[in-house]
């Protein structure tokens, strides 16, 4: 079945340091790719996504490409601030079939002044 | 715009108890999802609603867990009886589902259990 397998945190960075968090997914058929972020204290929202191979999803400073021959897709941003810190959830989804989203585990992103 | 709204946001109860989530999504969602959370875990899918009919629920412990979607607007989820196990953030999220499809779940803050 479908997976998603993103890098353990916690993950500790200064402020201004460049971050990446790692993702690859398991995958029949050609989903489509998220990143949600939640903030403490609040529900998950979307930060990100791209719906088909070499597309570059954007938002807030944060990257990622969806790439097919290596199953991944990685988060990345230039220069992370304190207000970064958060956790990070990879998700999947077929979006032309049963929307059933899949998440991964989650990564703890924790940013110091 | 209203977001998905989830109560009661925290529930204490003892093993063997029962326990009723409720959460009404976003006006003209046709999807929507609960997800059990797990202290450091990704979501975990329980039930997928389309409307009020049932899509997944193939991870839903029946023996135990209970939910539906009258009239395919809001929707309650039910523990009976409770697990030790069972603590959990309970999320419930919607979707356009099949029309307008931005690919974006909507979630709610969370309904948080602790069984003791």
């Amino acid at each position: 079945g479908n997976s998603v397998t993103q890098m353990e945190g916690p993950v500790t960075l200064s402020e201004e340091a460049f971050l990446t968090i790692n993702c690859t997914y398991t995958a029949t058929g050609y989903p489509s790719l998220f990143w949600y972020v939640q903030y403490p204290g609040e529900g998950l929202q979307l930060l990100l996504k791209a719906t088909k191979a070499d597309d570059k999803g954007s938002n807030k400073g944060f990257e990622a490409t969806y790439r097919k021959e290596t199953t991944s897709f990685h988060l990345e941003k230039g220069s992370v601030q304190v207000s970064d810190s958060a956790v990070y959830f990879c998700a999947l989804s077929d979006l032309s079939g049963t929307y059933k989203y899949i998440f991964g585990t989650g990564t703890r992103l924790k940013v110091l002044a | 715009e209203a977001g998905v709204a989830q109560s009661p946001r925290y529930k204490i109860i003892e093993k063997r108890q029962s326990v009723a989530f409720w959460c009404n999504p976003i006006s003209g969602h046709a999807t929507l999802y609960w997800y059990q959370q797990i202290l450091g875990q990704g979501p975990k899918l329980l039930i997928q609603f389309q409307n009020n009919g049932v899509v997944d629920d193939s991870q839903l412990p029946k023996d135990r867990f209970s939910a539906e979607r009258l009239k395919g607007v809001d929707s309650t989820l039910k523990i009976q009886p409770a697990k030790l196990e069972d603590s959990a953030v309970y999320l419930c999220a919607s979707s356009f589902g099949d029309r307008a499809n931005t690919g974006e779940l909507f979630f709610g803050e969370g309904s948080r259990l602790t069984v003791l």
